[in-house]
């Protein structure tokens, strides 16, 4: 399977701790974005990455949230300090500038659940 | 503000039937739309986008029509199937500051189709 690949797929934290997220994009993209679902809505731009650079970030993103793109593949999403409002699926996608349309495909969400 | 609307919750249709799937928004800036399929528990599934410059475009038995002076566009199922219950998601991009399109989407809230054998 080479789509959008995410990982874990499900975490159960108690407030406070410290979570990570990861995805690895569909091998020939040069963009990734992160989002987040909560029940209800739909998916909430988060911020994304073309290569290695991290071009925007929403407003949803507080400072105890860190994403990450080192090497221009995978990308990691820190969530530091949970607390129950983090709670939601956080959905990972990714695009290729090089083509026309530049279609986004998502992965398949990591849902986090802060007890 | 919710500059993506899908104002309908949730549609019921019988198999074989066509489904239409609404949408409205408010930002003349969005130049892009897309059409998403969400299964609980799943990432969204692309099905179909359409371009600014163009009212329709059509791919098996998905058609997306877009009516720009209205804002709003729509998804045609013909016919509708049973696997084709799932959320239904519309979202539009606007123009990117270095001028490329289709990024940052901005999604409505989904409706939930149901297609009873």
């Amino acid at each position: 399977d080479t789509g959008v690949s995410q990982d874990p797929r499900h975490k159960i934290t108690k407030r406070g701790q410290n979570v990570t997220f990861r995805c690895d994009p569909i091998s020939e993209h040069n963009r990734l974005y992160w989002y987040r679902q909560t029940l209800g809505q739909g998916p909430e731009f988060l911020t994304y990455f073309q290569n290695e650079a991290q071009l925007e970030k929403s407003r949803l993103l507080s400072d105890r949230f860190s994403a990450e793109r080192p090497k221009g593949s995978f990308s990691t999403l820190e969530i530091q300090r949970t607390e129950q409002g983090d709670s939601a699926m956080y959905l990972c996608a990714s695009s290729n500038t090089g083509q026309g349309g530049n279609t986004i495909y998502f992965g398949e969400g990591s849902w986090l659940t802060v007890v | 503000d919710q500059q993506v609307k899908q104002n309908s919750p949730s549609l019921s249709v019988q198999e074989g039937r066509i489904s239409i799937l609404n949408c409205d928004y408010t930002n003349s800036m969005f130049d892009y739309f897309l059409w998403y399929k969400k299964y609980p528990a799943e990432g969204p599934t692309f099905l179909i986008s359409i371009s600014s410059i163009k009212d329709k475009n059509e791919d098996g038995r998905f058609t997306v029509f877009l009516n720009k002076s209205a804002k709003h566009l729509s998804l045609h199922i013909v016919p509708s199937q049973p696997g084709d219950s799932a959320v239904y998601f519309c979202a539009a991009s606007s123009p990117e500051p270095s001028g490329g399109s289709n990024y940052k989407l901005t999604f409505g809230k989904g409706t939930l189709l149901t297609v009873n054998p």
